[in-house]
This record gives C-alpha cells, structure tokens and sequence, in this order.
C-alpha cells in the first residue's frame, strides 16, 4: 500500500484562487519532504526541500512567496499555490525519504500526485 | 551542472521481448540511482535502488546496473508484458552535504505491443 499520501489527485480552479495540496507520510516519520512539478513530456523538477520546524529550501527560479510550504509536522507537508495562473497548471508530485531498514539507506516515496488545471 | 539523460526518449516492442533502457549522468560522485516506473496521471513507484558501491541489483524481471566510471546505468526488463508499458525514469542522488534531492531524466516511455 502507499507510504505516501497525497491530496487532491485532481484539482480544477478560476484563476486568482489558491490551491492547497497535501502530503503525508503514512506510519513513518518525515523531516524532510519534497516538492516536483512535472510538465508534459517534460522530467520532474523539485521545487522545493521542506523541512519540519523550519523554513522551506527553494530552488532556483522557484517563487517561495508563489508557492508556500507548510512542514508543520512530521508527517505533513502542505504546498500552497497562490493566486494560480493557468502557467501554473501542472502535475505536482511530493516525496518524503524512509529508512528501508535497519543498516539500510534512505528510499524515496512518491505520492500520487495531484493535477493542477487554472482555468 | 549535475544532469541525467535518458535514451531513448520512446520505445514500441513486442511482447515477449528483453530489452535496455540507458540512463546517463554528469559527475560520477553520485550517492545512489534510482529506477522509477510512472504510469499516465500517476505518482512514481520506485523499482530499484543501487547504491554508489553497488554494481547492479535485480527485482524479478528487472535488472539494473551502474558504473559510476562511464556515468551510466542501465534497466534491463526481461520478457516484457503489455503491463510493462509505462514511463521508466531514472533518478541519481548526488546527496553532497547529506541532501537527498534527486535529479530526474526526462524518462523512456516503453510500448509493449500484445
């Protein structure tokens, strides 16, 4: 089953609106989330590191007062989109790293991804 | 600049065939990669991980390898099935001060034709 959940799957809005999307870490503990938009035929570029306590690490060219992370606890991270535009319209994809076991590295956990249409 | 490559872009085979998809990378100092398969409209689930010291690693009827000298790995799918259709992306963790940031390759889509 999934480790990581992610919510909407599917969002339509106006333009001018904000969008909430929201991503779990199910029976593990995350300090560290991650952030990806994918455009069509295009690879998933991270937007931005959330860190539980702290602020958000963006990358370059990504608009932090656009796009608003909230890491409020360690099993939750919440990406804001304000005030979308349709060139914001995108697949939008979070991950969050588990130990795969003991004496084991880290391994990534996608979401399911959510689907952002700005009409 | 760190960046991953992946070739070819699109691929159509008949079920029943073995085929390779390749994944190249800039800077060999790589911590681990990662194979991704994505299903249209989906999220990613991760098919194999090879860690830096590793060689290649297997799950079924996939098999992928590294060599870090080339900057390359490949995924290797064994007799392929209608259900293997799907985009195959591949992930590398450079993870130089402990980040965990993956850059992506823009990924393979593979067709197997019934």
């Amino acid at each position: 089953g999934a480790v990581v959940s992610q919510h909407p799957s599917r969002v339509i809005c106006k333009s001018g609106t904000s969008v909430k999307i929201e991503c779990r870490s199910l029976d593990f503990q995350a300090t560290t989330m991650f952030w990806y938009r994918q455009f069509p035929k295009k690879s998933l570029m991270l937007m931005a590191t959330s860190n539980e306590g702290s602020k958000a690490t963006y990358e370059q060219g990504v608009e932090k007062d656009k796009f608003l992370i909230n890491h409020a606890s360690l099993t939750l991270s919440t990406l804001t989109v304000t005030s979308a535009h349709p060139e914001d319209s995108s697949f939008y994809i979070c991950s969050a790293p588990r130990l795969a076991g003991v004496g084991s590295k880290n391994i990534q956990y996608f979401g399911a991804g959510t689907r952002l249409s700005v009409l | 600049k760190q960046e991953v490559t992946q070739i070819p872009a699109a691929l159509s085979v008949p079920e029943g065939e073995n085929l390779v998809l390749n994944c190249s990378f800039t800077d060999s100092a790589i911590y681990n990669l990662q194979w991704f398969r994505q299903d249209p409209g989906k999220g990613l689930t991760s098919l194999l991980l090879i860690q830096s010291s590793q060689r290649e690693q297997t799950s079924g009827r996939l098999n992928a390898s590294l060599d870090k000298s080339s900057g390359r790995s490949t995924l290797y799918i064994a007799a392929s099935q209608p259900g293997d259709s799907a985009t195959y992306l591949c992930a590398v963790r450079w993870g130089r001060g402990g980040s965990e940031k993956l850059v992506f390759g823009k990924g393979t889509k593979l067709t197997v034709n019934p």
